[in-house]
C-alpha cells in the first residue's frame, strides 16, 4: 500500500523560502512513470497543482509559478522535496504530495500540512 | 488554461447530482473527478473520463459531450455531500477546476 507524508515547517516568514519533504513508501522512483506531485489549497479555496516529478527525471511545473519552484529527489531516501522563493500571505495553504502514474491523476495523497506565512 | 465548475449543486436525496467542468477542447483530452470532503484529502472518484476506481460506489459516474465533462451522481445521498474538482492535462501540466460544491438536502 502507498503512502505519503508531507513535512516542514508550520510558518514561514514574508520574502523566506519553503522547504517540504514528501517521503513515501509503497513505490519506487526508480520506474520512469512514478511520480510524486506537489498540490496546496488555501483555506476555503480550491486545489492548485504545483509541481511533479517523475522517476524519469521529468520535471513540471504550473507555469503561474514555475520561476518560484524546484523539484528535487532523494532516491535512496524515498523523498521528494519542493522548495518554494519569496513566501508570501497568499501564499498560506495546505500543501499536500501525492502519487502519480504517467499521464494520469493522483491517486494517492498524503494528508497534508498547513503553511501559514505570517510576519 | 482553465477548467470551469459550477460553483455550487444542490439536489434533494435520491435525485441524480450532475455536475459539469468545461474547457477548450477538453473533448480531446481525459478527465478525472475527485471528491473532497471537509478537512479531507481529496480522494479519486472518476478515472479516464468514465472510468470507477475500486471501491467507489457504482452511483459515480463519468461522462463527456463536446468540451464539457460530467460527474454523475445517481440517487445522490447525504454522505454525497462534498466539494467535487475535475482534473486535466494541457501543455504538459495538471490543471484543476475550481471546484463544486455539492449539498444534499
Amino acid at each position: 500500500q502507498m503512502s505519503l507524508k508531507e513535512s516542514g515547517p508550520t510558518v514561514v516568514k514574508p520574502t523566506e523560502t519553503l522547504t517540504l519533504t514528501c517521503i513515501f513508501s509503497g513505490f519506487s522512483l526508480s520506474e520512469s512513470e512514478a511520480g510524486v506531485g506537489w498540490i496546496r489549497q488555501p483555506p476555503g479555496k480550491a486545489l492548485e497543482w504545483l509541481s511533479l516529478l517523475f522517476g524519469s527525471g521529468d520535471e513540471r511545473y504550473n507555469p503561474s509559478l514555475s520561476n518560484r519552484l524546484r523539484i528535487t529527489s532523494d532516491p535512496s531516501k524515498n523523498e521528494v522535496v519542493l522548495t518554494m522563493t519569496n513566501m508570501d500571505p497568499v501564499d498560506t495553504a495546505t500543501y499536500f504530495c501525492a502519487h502519480i502514474t504517467g499521464i494520469d491523476a493522483f491517486d494517492f495523497w498524503g494528508r497534508g500540512t498547513l503553511i501559514t506565512v505570517s510576519s | 488554461y482553465d477548467l470551469t465548475q459550477p460553483p455550487s449543486v444542490s439536489v434533494s436525496p435520491g435525485q441524480a447530482a450532475r455536475i459539469t467542468c468545461s474547457g477548450d477542447k477538453l473533448g480531446k483530452k481525459f478527465a478525472w473527478w475527485y471528491q473532497q470532503k471537509p478537512g479531507q484529502t481529496p480522494v479519486l472518484v472518476v478515472s479516464l473520463d468514465d472510468k470507477r476506481p475500486s471501491g467507489i460506489p457504482e452511483r459515480y459516474s463519468g461522462s463527456k459531450s463536446g468540451d464539457t465533462a460530467t460527474l454523475t451522481i445517481s440517487g445522490a445521498q447525504e454522505l454525497d455531500e462534498a466539494d467535487y474538482y475535475c482534473q486535466a492535462w494541457s501543455g504538459g501540466s495538471v490543471i484543476f477546476g475550481g471546484g463544486t460544491k455539492l449539498t444534499v438536502l
